[in-house]
C-alpha cells in the first residue's frame, strides 16, 4: 500500500507569517505531486501542483518545492492570511494506477489575525 | 476551473433507507469518476473508481452492494447507499476526471442516517 507521510498535523502561525507543509512519499513511480486546499464543508479544490522534472515552482503567496532524492515535497504560504485557514493534503498520484491520487493525513492551518 | 456539482448537499436520512448521490460535471466530460468519502478530521478515503459505461471498481472494504456506484453518461455519476445505517452517516465527494491531467471535486453531500 502506497505510503504518504505528511506533517505537521495542525499549525498555527500569526498573519503576515509562513507557513510550511510538508509530505514524504515511498512510491518512487509517483510522478504528480499536487497540494489541495479544503475548507469546512466543501470538497477540495487544487491550490498548486509540480511535477518532477522541476524543484520549485511559485504561484502567488504559494511555493512547492519538490525534493526527489529525498522523496519529498512541501508546501510554503507566504505572508499567511486568516482566509488560508484551511485544511491542506498532499496527494501525490502515479499514472499507471489510473492517475489515483494518494491523500495525505491532512494539515489543518490556522492563521491568526 | 471545471464545474463540478453534487445533489444533495445534505442529507438526513432513516436507518434502513437507501439515498442516491448525484455528481454532474457541467462543462467537460467525465471519463473516470472517484468516489470518496470523508469523516470528520480525517483524509478521503478512495471508495471505488468507475470508467463510463463500465462497473466500478471498489477499494477493499467497500461493500460494492451497499455503495451502488452508476457511471451511464460521461457527465453524470450516481452513488446509492442502500439500506443506510448510522455508521454510514459521512461527507462523500465525488470527483471526475476528463482526458487531461486535472481531477476535480465536488463539493461533497453530508450524509447523516438517524
Amino acid at each position: 500500500q502506497q505510503q504518504v507521510k505528511q506533517s505537521p498535523q495542525s499549525l498555527i502561525v500569526q498573519k503576515g507569517g509562513i507557513s510550511i507543509i510538508n509530505c514524504a512519499y515511498e512510491n518512487t513511480a509517483f510522478d504528480y505531486f499536487p497540494w489541495y486546499q479544503q475548507f469546512p464543508g466543501k470538497g477540495p479544490a487544487l491550490l498548486i501542483a509540480i511535477r518532477p522534472d522541476v524543484s520549485e515552482k511559485k504561484e502567488g503567496r504559494f511555493t512547492i518545492s519538490f525534493n526527489k532524492s529525498a522523496k519529498q515535497f512541501s508546501l510554503h504560504i507566504m505572508d499567511s492570511q486568516p482566509g488560508d485557514s484551511a485544511t491542506y493534503f498532499c496527494a501525490p498520484r502515479e499514472e499507471t494506477s489510473g492517475s489515483r491520487l494518494t491523500f495525505g493525513e491532512g494539515t489543518q492551518l490556522t492563521v491568526n489575525p | 476551473g471545471a464545474v463540478v456539482s453534487q445533489h444533495p448537499s445534505w442529507v438526513i436520512c432513516k436507518s434502513g433507507t437507501s439515498v442516491k448521490i448525484e455528481c454532474r460535471s457541467l462543462d467537460f466530460q467525465a471519463t473516470t469518476m472517484f468516489w470518496y468519502r470523508q469523516f470528520p478530521k480525517q483524509s478521503l478515503m478512495l471508495m471505488a473508481t468507475s470508467n463510463e459505461g463500465s462497473k466500478a471498481t471498489y477499494e477493499q472494504g467497500v461493500e460494492k452492494d451497499k455503495f451502488l456506484i452508476n457511471h451511464a453518461s460521461l457527465t453524470l455519476s450516481t452513488l446509492t447507499v442502500t439500506s443506510a445505517h448510522p455508521e454510514d452517516s459521512s461527507f462523500y465527494i465525488c470527483s471526475p476526471r476528463g482526458g487531461a491531467a486535472e481531477q476535480y471535486f465536488g463539493p461533497g453531500t453530508r450524509l447523516t442516517v438517524t
